[in-house]
C-alpha cells in the first residue's frame, strides 16, 4: 500500500504570497491531519478534516486553511505568508478516530 | 488541556549504551504511540500500545504503556548510530478526535 504522499517537498516563497500544499493520505484512510513543525515549537495541530468536513482546529490564524476533496485528498492554504512560516508542514492521515495516524514526508516551506 | 511531557529533551550517548526516553501525563489515552523522525523527514511509526501494562517488543527497542495509561517509555538496548533522530510520544484522547503530541527526545548515538 503506498503511503502518504505530500507535494511540493520544498517550496520557497516571499512574504506576503500565499501557498497551497497537498496531502495524498493512505488509500482508505478519510482521516487528514495537519501539523506545522518548527526547530523551537515542535508539532504544532493546525486542523483535521474527515469526510470533508474539518472536525478539530489547532489555534492558528485565518491565514491557515484547508479542504478537503471527496477522494480524502487535502489541500493546506496559507496566505499572507510571513516570515515566521517557515517551517516543516506535515501531513497525517489514519481510519478515523482513535486510529493510529501515518505521517507524510512533509514539505519544506522557506519563506524569505 | 492535555499535555505530553516527554524526558529528556536530549540525549546524547556512545554506541552500545542503554538508554530509557519517558512519556508523561496526567491525563488517560486510549493508545500511545511512538515515533521515530529523521531531519527534514515526516515521523516514522514504531509502535502503537494499548492496552495498560503492555509491554512490546521491536528488535532492540522495548515499549510499554503504563498500567494507568497515562504514562509510557522507550528503552533501547545497545543502542547503534543507526538509532540517532528524534523520538516523539503521542497520546490518542479518550475521546478519540485529537492526537497529543510531546515536544521529542533528540538522541545522538555516537560510534
Amino acid at each position: 500500500k503506498a503511503g502518504v504522499t505530500q507535494t511540493p517537498r520544498y517550496l520557497i516563497k516571499t512574504r506576503g504570497q500565499q501557498v497551497t500544499l497537498s496531502c495524498s493520505p493512505i488509500s482508505g484512510h478519510r482521516s487528514v491531519s495537519w501539523y506545522q513543525q518548527t526547530p523551537g515549537q515542535g508539532l504544532q495541530f493546525l486542523f483535521e478534516y474527515f469526510s470533508e468536513t474539518q472536525r478539530n482546529k489547532g489555534n492558528f490564524p485565518g491565514r491557515f486553511s484547508g479542504r478537503q476533496f471527496s477522494n480524502s485528498r487535502s489541500e493546506m492554504n496559507v496566505s499572507t505568508l510571513e516570515l515566521g512560516d517557515s517551517a516543516l508542514y506535515l501531513c497525517a492521515s489514519s481510519l478515523g478516530e482513535r486510529h493510529t495516524q501515518y505521517f507524510g514526508p512533509g514539505t519544506r516551506l522557506t519563506v524569505l | 488541556t492535555q499535555l505530553l511531557e516527554q524526558s529528556p529533551q536530549f540525549l546524547s550517548i556512545q554506541e552500545g549504551e542503554n538508554l530509557t526516553v519517558y512519556c508523561n501525563s496526567s491525563s488517560v489515552f486510549s493508545s500511545l504511540q511512538w515515533y521515530r523522525q529523521e531531519p527534514g523527514e515526516g515521523p516514522v511509526l514504531l509502535v502503537t500500545v494499548v492496552t495498560g501494562g503492555e509491554v512490546k517488543k521491536l528488535k532492540r527497542l522495548t515499549f510499554q504503556f503504563g498500567d494507568a495509561r497515562k504514562d509510557s517509555s522507550l528503552h533501547i538496548t545497545a543502542a547503534q548510530p543507526g538509532d540517532t533522530g528524534l523520538y516523539l510520544c503521542a497520546g490518542a484522547d479518550t475521546g478519540g478526535f485529537k492526537t497529543i503530541f510531546g515536544a521529542g527526545t533528540r538522541l545522538f548515538v555516537k560510534a
